[in-house]
Order: C-alpha cells, then sequence, then structure tokens
C-alpha cells in the first residue's frame, strides 16, 4: 500500500539525548514536512524539503535537524538544544510545493517523551 | 506573519445536534483546506476550496470559503458519533501553509 511509515510509534529519551524520527513515503512525493503537536495547539511546521538534498526551515526549527538525502526519506533528528521536545511529531508530503495547492498526506505520528 | 484561528477550541454536542467551526485568517489566501484527526490518529484530508465564496457539500458536512477569502467555515448537520475528532483548517497564504489550532468535537449519544 502507498503512503508515509513513522518509526518508531513511542520513544521515550533522557534529557541531552538526541533522538531520530524516520519518515519513508513510497507515494513518489517531492515534498516533505515535519510538524509537531501539542495538546490544545494546531500542528507548527518545523521544516520542510520541496526537492532532494534541499531544506528550510519552518515555524519553530530551533533544537531540530533533518536531510533529505532520498526523495523517499526525510529524518528528523530532535537534539537536546530542543528545550521541550515531549509531544507528538507528524511526517507528511504533498506531490507538489506548498503553495500549489497539493493535499498533504500525514504519516501516523510519533509520540516522543522525554524523562 | 500569516495567523489562522479557529473558534471555538472545544465543542461538545447532543448527538442529533449540529456544529460549526470557524477559520480566520489575518492575511488573504489562495485557497484552504480542511482536515479531520480521529482521536490518536493523524490528521486526513478531507477537502479544498478556492474560489471566493466558494460552498461545497460532503454529504452531513458544508464547508464555505468567505468572500474576502479571509475565513472559512465547516458545518456538519445532525452530528453522530463518528463525527467525533478535531477538525483543522489550513489556509495558503504567500508561500506558506498554516494550519489552524483545531477544533476538537466530542458528541454526546
Amino acid at each position: 500500500d502507498g503512503g508515509i511509515t513513522q518509526s518508531p510509534k513511542y520513544l521515550f529519551r533522557k534529557e541531552g539525548q538526541n533522538v531520530t524520527l524516520s519518515c519513508e513515503q513510497n507515494l513518489n512525493h517531492d515534498a516533505m514536512y515535519w510538524y509537531r503537536q501539542d495538546p490544545g495547539q494546531g500542528l507548527r511546521l518545523i521544516y520542510y524539503s520541496q526537492i532532494v538534498n534541499d531544506f528550510q526551515k519552518g515555524d519553530i526549527a530551533e533544537g531540530y535537524s533533518v536531510s533529505r538525502e532520498k526523495k523517499e526519506s526525510f529524518p528528523l533528528t530532535v537534539t537536546s538544544a530542543q528545550k521541550n521536545p515531549t509531544a507528538f511529531y507528524l511526517c507528511a508530503s504533498s506531490t507538489g510545493q506548498v503553495i500549489s495547492g497539493n493535499t498533504i498526506y500525514f504519516g501516523e505520528g510519533s509520540w516522543l517523551t522525554v524523562v | 506573519g500569516q495567523q489562522v484561528m479557529q473558534i471555538p477550541q472545544y465543542q461538545h454536542v447532543q448527538e442529533g445536534e449540529d456544529f460549526t467551526t470557524y477559520c480566520n485568517s489575518s492575511t488573504t489566501l489562495s485557497n484552504i483546506q480542511w482536515y479531520k484527526q480521529r482521536p490518536g490518529g493523524h490528521p486526513v484530508f478531507l477537502i479544498q476550496l478556492v474560489k471566493s465564496g466558494e460552498v461545497k457539500k460532503q454529504k452531513r458536512l458544508t464547508f464555505q470559503f468567505g468572500e474576502a477569502k479571509k475565513n472559512s467555515s465547516l458545518h456538519i448537520t445532525a452530528t453522530q458519533t463518528t463525527d467525533v475528532g478535531t477538525y483543522f483548517c489550513a489556509g495558503r497564504g504567500y508561500q506558506k501553509v498554516t494550519f489552524g489550532t483545531g477544533t476538537k468535537l466530542q458528541v454526546i449519544p
């Protein structure tokens, strides 16, 4: 089946440790995104990539890093510099650029808890 | 910068009652999309509105885009328990997509 696969579903991390969330899509989409969702808040954009080997910061990029070495993969690293990393992280993709009105497809999300 | 607000934040309705959520942008939008997120799930695309004053229907759901393309609404007629979830709008402005804060709908059987 075509879709977006995120792993792990649940992750616990100790303070001071980096952690990488995996995101793989087989939809052949050019654009990929990472969003953060906190209770009672909307989706906030962390990073996005419109093409391989290129990515841009979103609204809350501090403490996060990404790479886009392959079209189908867009991993997110939550570094120790992220002051409040406990959240629900959603990876997403779309066929074209952000401004082109393309539907955004979401993965099932990863719950990260810092203990 | 572009801001998109949604009201109300929460809504409890008795099954069979109607429900409406409103989305308001600080800037003019090129289009707006609506998504539904079931409890414990991920957002799923519902619909896209592009034209000023556009109205679209999906069974019991009616979506409207304002004349000035700065606001939108989602109306559900005769809610059912399957409508439970959080409804998000996503407004596309210049070079940017901004999600609203979401409206969490609870339907009481």
